[in-house]
């Protein structure tokens, strides 16, 4: 089955610099790869996913991920933190075929401090 | 609608009451998707339901958890007998379809307090 990984709890950054947030899939066969995000009191968003072509996915406010086959990760970056970027964000894969189940990671609370 | 309705919000009950949670998808929308949000441990998927398919129920932690969707519509969460570890937020989402390129819409999720 697909699964996801979200190895750090908290990502802390200052405002300015780069953020990354880090995911590691594993899935059979071709990955649909996604990222949201969950603003406090607020549902989740979609941020931006890799279904097939360019590895460099760039999606809203700013974010980009991109995908690596051979380290089958999908990190989420963007080059210059804002405080309104404080946020939960999750990693989530599904099959490319077959059961379309999208597998969440756990999440990971990004702070940017001001 | 506009987006994907949740209700209740909030929802407090006492332990061994049944409680049910009730979504209303996007309009249009065939297939439609029950999580769970547990403080550090994710979103735990629970059931996804497509057009007339039968549902893959495979995530449901225990028969207590059960879904129904009518009329490819409204959907209904049930948790029977409910217990202090069944508290969580309950998110449901909807999609156009199960194709995989698909993006999910979340609702704001009911927050359900077990006591």
């Amino acid at each position: 089955a697909q699964s996801v990984a979200q190895p750090e709890d908290q990502v802390n950054v200052a405002e300015g610099n780069p953020l990354t947030v880090k995911c590691t899939y594993s899935v059979s066969g071709n990955p649909y790869l996604f990222w949201y995000v969950q603003y406090p009191n607020r549902g989740l968003q979609f941020l931006l996913k890799y279904i097939t072509g360019d590895n460099l996915v760039k999606g809203s406010y700013g974010f980009e991920a991109e995908f690596n086959k051979s380290q089958t990760s999908f990190h989420l970056k963007k080059p210059s933190a804002l405080v309104s970027d404080s946020a939960l964000y999750f990693c989530a894969v599904r099959r490319s075929y077959g059961n379309n189940r999208l597998a969440f990671g756990k999440g990971n609370q990004v702070v940017v401090i001001p | 609608g506009a987006g994907v309705s949740q209700s209740p919000s909030n929802k407090v009950t006492e332990k061994g009451k049944d409680v049910e949670l009730r979504c209303d998808p996007i309009s249009g929308h065939t297939a439609l998707y029950w999580y769970r949000q547990s403080l550090g441990q994710g979103l735990e998927f629970l059931i996804y339901f497509q057009g007339n398919s039968a549902p893959d129920k495979s995530g449901l932690p225990s028969d207590r958890f059960s879904a129904e969707r009518t009329g490819g519509s409204v959907s209904t969460l049930t948790i029977q007998r409910t217990q202090q570890e069944d508290s969580a937020v309950y998110l449901c989402a909807s999609s156009l379809d199960v194709s995989g390129a698909n993006v999910l819409t979340f609702g704001a999720g009911s927050r359900l307090t077990v006591l």
